[in-house]
């Protein structure tokens, strides 16, 4: 069966950091990757999504950067983090080919920029 | 891209059955409606994909009519455990990057 893992779970960071949140799934190959935040108390918003190594699509202009280095493995990043980052952090697959009809999620990752 | 439109909350008593409408106007040919479901500090889970009429699988039904402008999900004999949001979806082959999650139904189901 297939298995999404992201970390970590929590992160609390400073103004201004850096930023590296890494997500992999097992049990499946080429999936489409995608990378979500989530505010407090609103819905998702889609920030990057892959269709295979070294290709990524942004959704939205922000201070966030996306790579996929390995088939099953997806990281966000930042040079330098903004109070606005601050959210829940959510990364999803779904099968090769399929599109994006069905997405399976991650637990996420809970990000508190200070 | 198919915008859609759902109550923000909904409360309901443990055994009632809770049907969710949600509003797809311009929903494209290629749409299929999908629905999730999401408990605080945790990932949205997939719960039933449709294109037309009638899908039922162990957790849920949902009900597309013939013009496929709206869908309703149903779920039987709620619990305390299926408080949650719960999000409408329309998704196509045609969409690809542009997925949207709309703020959700909040369901509290109560003893």
């Amino acid at each position: 069966s297939q298995t999404i893992h992201q970390w970590p779970a929590t992160l609390v960071q400073p103004v201004g950091s850096p930023l590296s949140l890494e997500c992999t799934v097992e049990g499946t190959s080429n999936p489409n990757l995608y990378w979500y935040r989530q505010a407090a108390g609103r819905g998702l918003q889609l920030l990057f999504y892959s269709v295979g190594i070294g290709q990524i699509s942004s959704e939205v202009p922000q201070n966030l950067s996306a790579s996929r280095p390995q088939d099953r493995q997806f990281i966000l990043s930042s040079k330098k983090l903004l109070l606005s980052d601050s959210g829940f952090y959510l990364c999803a697959w779904s099968p090769a080919g399929q599109g994006q009809e069905t997405q399976y999620f991650g637990p996420g990752t809970r990000l508190l920029v200070l | 891209l198919a915008k859609t439109t759902q109550p923000i909350s909904m409360d309901s008593y443990e055994g009632q059955e809770v049907n969710i409408t949600c509003s797809h106007n311009n929903i494209a040919t290629n749409d299929y409606i999908t629905w999730y479901q999401q408990f605080p500090s945790q990932g949205p889970r997939f719960i039933i994909q449709g294109y037309k009429t009638k899908v039922t699988n162990e957790v849920a039904s949902l009900f597309i009519p013939a013009d496929r402008k709206s869908s309703t999900l149903s779920l039987p004999r709620v619990s305390l455990s299926d408080t949650a949001v719960y999000y409408c979806l329309v998704v196509g082959t045609d969409s690809w990057g542009k997925l949207q999650f709309g703020a959700g139904t909040q369901v509290v189901v109560t003893p």
